[in-house]
């Protein structure tokens, strides 16, 4: 049983281009959830999708979008990118949207740096 | 007030210490608290979950006071294997998001 799995490891881009993480949630786990963890912080909840549309949404700015799509897989994509995005990017996926956090489990995140 | 405050860190101690974290959280109506476990450039993984009634699992208590919006989490007789960052995580109100502390570093030494 595959868990959370994320795509590519790591990253490496340029201010102002644009970026598309992905990520494949756990086997029997409908809910996506992404969260951005800069260096020395705590992950930050940026959005959460259920049946394929955003349920919830962090503190971030509209450059920061999602999709996800029928087979519950999800896609972080980042727009104009800027120095201050460089962070690890972490795919959490659940049973739910509103259940079962205990049950929420992470991949192994995308490593983006920003030059 | 930030919505989750950890202890800054970070804490070094000796094989076989005891060691405590504290945490606090601003919404009142916070529903579900938790502490996590991250390995350096790993992903965070739930170490347990914190109730009122406090909680133990082996070497490890949590508890939780309602009233002080305070929670902690205890390591006894810490091992080498503890070494990590200790996030402190809370589900809030209205929403069912994971609201992160900073995190605590922990280093057992030898």
């Amino acid at each position: 049983d595959a868990g959370v799995t994320q795509s590519p490891t790591h990253l490496i881009k340029t201010r102002g281009q644009q970026v598309t993480l992905r990520c494949s949630p756990k086997s029997g786990h409908d809910t996506v959830s992404w969260y951005q963890q800069a260096l020395g912080q705590g992950p930050q909840f940026i959005f959460q999708y259920y049946e394929e549309e955003e349920r919830q949404r962090g503190n971030f700015p509209d450059r920061f979008s999602g999709h996800q799509f029928p087979n519950y897989s999800s896609e972080l994509n980042v727009n104009a990118l800027l120095l201050g995005d460089s962070a690890l990017y972490l795919c959490a996926s659940s049973p739910g949207p509103h259940l079962h956090q205990e049950t929420q489990y992470f991949g192994p995140g995308t490593r983006l740096l920003v030059l | 007030r930030k919505e989750v405050e950890q202890d800054p860190g970070p804490f070094n101690v000796p094989e076989g210490a005891t060691v405590a974290f504290n945490c606090t959280y601003s919404n009142s109506a916070s529903q579900s608290f938790f502490w996590y476990r991250q390995d350096c450039r790993k992903e965070p993984k739930l170490l347990m979950s914190v109730y009122s009634s406090g909680n133990e699992d082996g070497r490890f208590t949590a508890q939780l006071n309602r009233a002080s919006q305070y929670i902690s989490l205890l390591i006894r007789d810490s091992k080498l294997s503890d070494s990590a960052t200790y996030l402190c995580v809370v589900v809030g109100g209205s929403n069912y998001k994971l609201t992160f502390g900073k995190g605590t570093l922990l280093t057992v030494n030898p």
